[in-house]
């Protein structure tokens, strides 16, 4: 079936520096990619939509300039959070269409910044 | 706009019947996905519906009624594994939104 690769699983960070989570889409092509961010006991929350060879789509509230999305090929997209806080400590997941009929996830990102 | 409900929370007994519904406001619709998702884990995919009835893979269905804007998703035979939070989405304008999800407390 197909697989989304995310990774790290877990990072701490320090506040301040920026940290870089990676989705690849092993044995597929990803058109598009979706990042997502979660808070404990709370649903996905659809951050932005991602898309090879163009501008990411942010949802309403997402600062473009801290969660920089990056989908250069058919099977990389990046999700960089810069100048990270505290606040910024969450959970998050990418997903991609695969070619049935769901949406396949990243095992997620568990982002705690000290 | 996309707007979803589902209840917070639900409790059942092993071995028992459960039905959690969902119901959906969205111009566009695209299809309804369920996933369930344990705690500190990914979201697993369970079903989408995109016509009207009822979809069944094993001890899991999927019901949908595009015309009522509703969705159930029904387990059966439930095991103390079942118990996780179960998240109904549906695909409108070419994005997939969640529900603030069910969680399912399975008591033996």
């Amino acid at each position: 079936g197909a697989v989304v690769s995310q990774h790290p699983s877990r990072v701490i960070c320090k506040s301040g520096t920026s940290v870089k989570i990676e989705c690849r889409s092993l044995d597929f092509q990803a058109t598009t990619m979706f990042w997502y961010r979660q808070f404990p006991k709370k649903s996905l929350m659809l951050m932005a939509t991602s898309n090879e060879g163009s501008k990411a789509t942010y949802e309403q509230g997402v600062e473009k300039d801290k969660f920089l999305i990056n989908h250069a090929s058919l099977t990389l997209s990046t999700l960089t959070v810069t100048s990270a806080h505290p606040e910024d400590s969450s959970f998050y997941i990418c997903s991609a269409r695969d070619a049935g009929d769901g949406y396949t996830f990243g095992s997620g990102t568990r982002l705690t910044v000290v | 706009g996309q707007n979803i409900d589902q209840p917070t929370e639900m409790t059942a007994t092993e071995g028992a019947i459960v039905q959690i519904n969902c119901t959906y406001q969205t111009s566009g619709f695209n299809g309804l996905f369920w996933y369930q998702q344990h705690a500190g884990e990914a979201p697993t995919f369970l079903s989408y519906n995109v016509l009207d009835g009822l979809e069944e893979k094993g001890r899991f269905s999927s019901f949908l009624s595009r015309s009522k804007g509703y969705s159930y998703l029904l387990l059966k035979e439930l095991q103390m594994k079942d118990s996780a939070s179960y998240l109904c989405a549906d695909t409108g304008g070419f994005k997939t939104i969640f529900g603030a999800g069910t969680r399912l407390f399975v008591k033996a």
